[in-house]
């Protein structure tokens, strides 16, 4: 099993560029969501989303999309890159919102 | 709203000491809460669940609903425990959602 998957590991976008960030489970988790890391913060929910179709905003949601258009797959897309963006993202899945949840290895993203 | 608060931004000790990370919660209902461990250049991991009341690697958390505390023990460090340790609680955000808050973490630092 490769668990969470997220890819690409690293990226260095310029201002306004837009992307995503791929994030793919094999477990059958409902549950997946993507967080930032950032130095003194601990880690800050952006989007959540508990089955194919139903996504749900978190705590930082400004500058990001996402979509569950099946239950593997759990996109996050930047429309247009900020510096303040720049930060380490992490996937996470599970089978409920309250049990445990499995990483990914994260995207190491930096916006100059 | 909840909130995880881990008063320590960097905590030292020596090979061999007793080791206590401390992690105080605010919610009005019955928390899941949970540690999760980082170590360097790894994903984040699960440690513990309050729910299971086990020992993992040497580690134990009890929960303490009169305190609102959930502090990470282990009562002989080891090099190998130096990582970053994250509490988290899972708890309905409302609207039928729940959120898993996470604090901002304690890094643990073992002096041989």
């Amino acid at each position: 099993n490769a668990g969470v998957t997220q890819t690409p590991k690293f990226q260095v976008l310029k201002t306004g560029q837009s992307m995503t960030l791929q994030c793919a489970q094999d477990m059958n988790h409902e549950y997946m969501s993507w967080y930032r890391q950032d130095p003194g913060m601990g880690l800050r929910l952006i989007h959540y989303s508990v089955g194919a179709g139903i996504t749900d905003q978190g705590e930082v949601p400004n500058g990001y999309n996402v979509s569950r258009s099946t239950t593997e797959d759990f996109p996050l897309r930047l429309l247009s890159a900020a510096p303040s963006q720049t930060s380490v993202y992490f996937c996470a899945s599970g089978r409920t919102p309250v049990g445990p949840q499995h990483f990914g290895d994260g995207t190491r993203l930096s916006i100059l | 709203a909840q909130r995880v608060t881990q008063p320590e931004k960097l905590l030292s000790v020596f090979k061999g000491a007793p080791v206590e990370l401390k992690c105080n919660y605010s919610y009005s209902g019955s928390p899941e809460l949970f540690w999760y461990v980082q170590y360097s250049r790894q994903r984040l991991q699960l440690l513990l669940r309050h729910i299971s009341r086990e020992s993992i690697k040497g580690f134990t958390a009890d929960l303490n609903k009169g305190e609102t505390s959930f502090h990470l023990k282990k009562p002989f460090a080891q090099e190998e425990d130096s990582a970053m340790y994250y509490c988290a609680l899972s708890a309905y955000s409302g609207a039928g959602s729940y959120q898993l808050t996470f604090g901002k973490g304690t890094k643990l630092s073992v002096i041989p």
